[in-house]
């Protein structure tokens, strides 16, 4: 069965620190692999995803992300945090092909303190 | 192109009670996901309805069932409303187009449900 493990539920960072958000996940194949953001009381934004090829993919408010096979891994990095960016991050991975649903890990809560 | 909506936004319910969800999907999707967030988790995927019909349902009782209309609108309905139920609710559009490419699913901004 597929599932999605996020092991920090909450970090804090400085603004202007680097940040680096673990995602782990088991499955089968190669997965489709995302991270999303949620603000509070807001649904949730793709930042980015991975789907094949290059395995440093680049998203959407600076962040990226790298996919290790070897170690079933999808982190997420930003080399400089800004105030805006603290949220409740989530690691998804999907399957191959179709509509099948998404599978979320359990998300890390970001704080970015001045 | 709109954007997938939810109504409402908020909603407080009791224990017994019947609930109904509304999503609107985005211009020119075809599939809708609901999806249940309880606080501090992740997403967990309730059911998908894709031509009206349900195509894939996850680890929830009979009592949450759904809709899709032709203009593929969806709704999701909860009876006998448990305390339990309390989350946001999440729907996500997407286009299926019966191939073999992954179809990237779109949400809302979701519903927050609570039950007294």
């Amino acid at each position: 069965a597929q599932s999605v493990t996020q092991p920090d539920i909450h970090i804090t960072v400085s603004e202007g620190a680097s940040l680096e958000l673990r995602c782990n996940y088991s499955y089968g194949a190669t997965p489709y692999l995302f991270w999303y953001v949620q603000s509070p009381g807001q649904g949730l934004q793709l930042l980015l995803k991975y789907f094949s090829g290059d395995t440093l993919v680049q998203g959407i408010k600076g962040f990226e992300a790298e996919f290790k096979r070897s170690q079933s891994s999808f982190n997420l990095r930003k080399p400089s945090v800004h105030w805006s960016d603290a949220a409740e991050y989530f690691c998804a991975v999907g399957p191959f092909s179709g509509n099948t649903p998404l599978v979320f890990g359990k998300g890390t809560r970001l704080s970015v303190i001045a | 192109e709109t954007g997938v909506t939810q109504s409402p936004t908020h909603l407080i319910k009791t224990r017994g009670q019947q609930v109904t969800l509304r999503c609107s999907s985005q211009s020119g999707h075809n599939t809708v996901s609901w999806y249940q967030q309880a606080l501090g988790q992740g997403p967990q995927f309730i059911f998908q309805y894709y031509r009206e019909e349900e195509n894939g349902r996850g680890n929830f009782p009979p009592r949450f069932s759904g809709l899709q209309f032709p203009n593929y609108s969806s709704e999701l309905n909860v009876n006998a409303l448990e305390l339990d139920d309390s989350a946001l609710y999440l729907c996500a559009s997407s286009l299926d187009s019966r191939g073999n490419n992954y179809n990237e699913q779109f949400f809302g901004p979701g519903t927050r449900l609570t039950v007294l």
